[in-house]
C-alpha cells in the first residue's frame, strides 16, 4: 500500500510552546490530507481537512488558531500545536488518500505522533 | 445523522476461534467503507475498502462483507498476532470526509 510518514513520532514540550508536525506522502501525490486526534482506547477524531494550495478546513470545535495547518504541496502537510498545554497532549495521526474513482481513494495512515505537553 | 457503531467494543477469542466484527452505519449515499487495523502507539492500517452491497473481500485470515446497513470482519482461525484494534470508516455522499467507528478491541489467547 501506500506510505505516509508521519514525523517526529514522539514530542515532549514546556506548556506554552508551539510544535510542528509533518506529515509527507512519499509515493504518491495528495491533494487531501487529513489530521486526525485520538484519545487513549477511543476512536479518530477528525480535526481538519488540509488542502494543497488553500485554507485547511476544521471541524467544529477544533480551534484553528491553535491547530495551524499548512498544506504547502501535494506530499506535504503540517500541523501546528501553537501554545501548547497540557491539555493537547494526544496522539495525532495524519492520514492521505490516493486517487480514486469519484474521490474514493484508500486512506493511508501515518504512524502517529505522541504529544506531551509538561 | 450519519453514524457508524462498531459492536462489540471488546472480544477476546481462543487461538483459533472463529468470530464476525460488525459495522453498521446509518449514512446516506455511501461512497465507500474502510477497514483497518490499528496496533497500541501506532497508526491506523488499511485492510478493505468496500463500495457495494454484496461485495466481499479476503485477505490472509479476514474477509470483509457488506451489505446496505452493515458490514461484518469475518476472521478464520485466529492467531495472537491477529490481537489489535480494528476500526471501521465510512465515506458517505459527496463529502470528502470519512467518519470512523469506536472499534472493536480483539485480544486472541494462545
Amino acid at each position: 500500500g501506500a506510505v505516509v510518514s508521519q514525523h517526529p513520532s514522539r514530542v515532549i514540550c514546556k506548556s506554552g510552546t508551539s510544535v510542528k508536525i509533518e506529515c509527507r506522502s512519499l509515493d504518491f501525490q495528495a491533494t487531501t490530507m487529513f489530521w486526525y486526534r485520538q484519545f487513549p482506547k477511543k476512536s479518530l477524531m477528525l480535526m481538519a481537512t488540509s488542502n494543497e494550495g488553500s485554507k485547511a478546513t476544521y471541524e467544529q470545535g477544533v480551534e484553528k488558531d491553535k491547530f495551524l495547518i499548512n498544506h504547502a504541496s501535494l506530499t506535504l502537510s503540517t500541523l501546528t500545536v501553537t501554545s501548547a498545554h497540557p491539555e493537547d497532549s494526544s496522539f495525532y495521526i495524519c492520514s492521505a488518500r490516493t486517487s480514486g474513482q469519484g474521490n474514493t481513494g484508500e486512506l493511508f495512515f501515518g504512524e502517529g505522533s505522541r504529544l506531551t505537553v509538561l | 445523522e450519519d453514524q457508524v457503531t462498531q459492536s462489540p467494543e471488546a472480544l477476546r477469542l481462543q487461538e483459533g476461534e472463529s468470530s464476525s466484527l460488525n459495522c453498521s452505519y446509518t449514512v446516506s449515499g455511501l461512497r465507500g467503507l474502510f477497514w483497518y487495523r490499528q496496533d497500541p502507539g501506532k497508526g491506523p492500517e488499511f485492510l478493505f475498502t468496500l463500495y457495494s452491497a454484496g461485495e466481499e473481500k479476503e485477505k490472509e485470515r479476514l474477509k470483509a462483507t457488506l451489505t446496505k446497513k452493515e458490514s461484518f470482519l469475518h476472521i478464520t482461525a485466529p492467531k495472537p498476532e491477529d490481537s489489535a484494534t480494528y476500526l471501521c470508516a465510512v465515506q458517505y455522499s459527496s463529502a470528502s470526509k470519512i467518519i470512523f467507528g469506536s472499534g472493536t478491541r480483539l485480544s486472541i489467547r494462545p
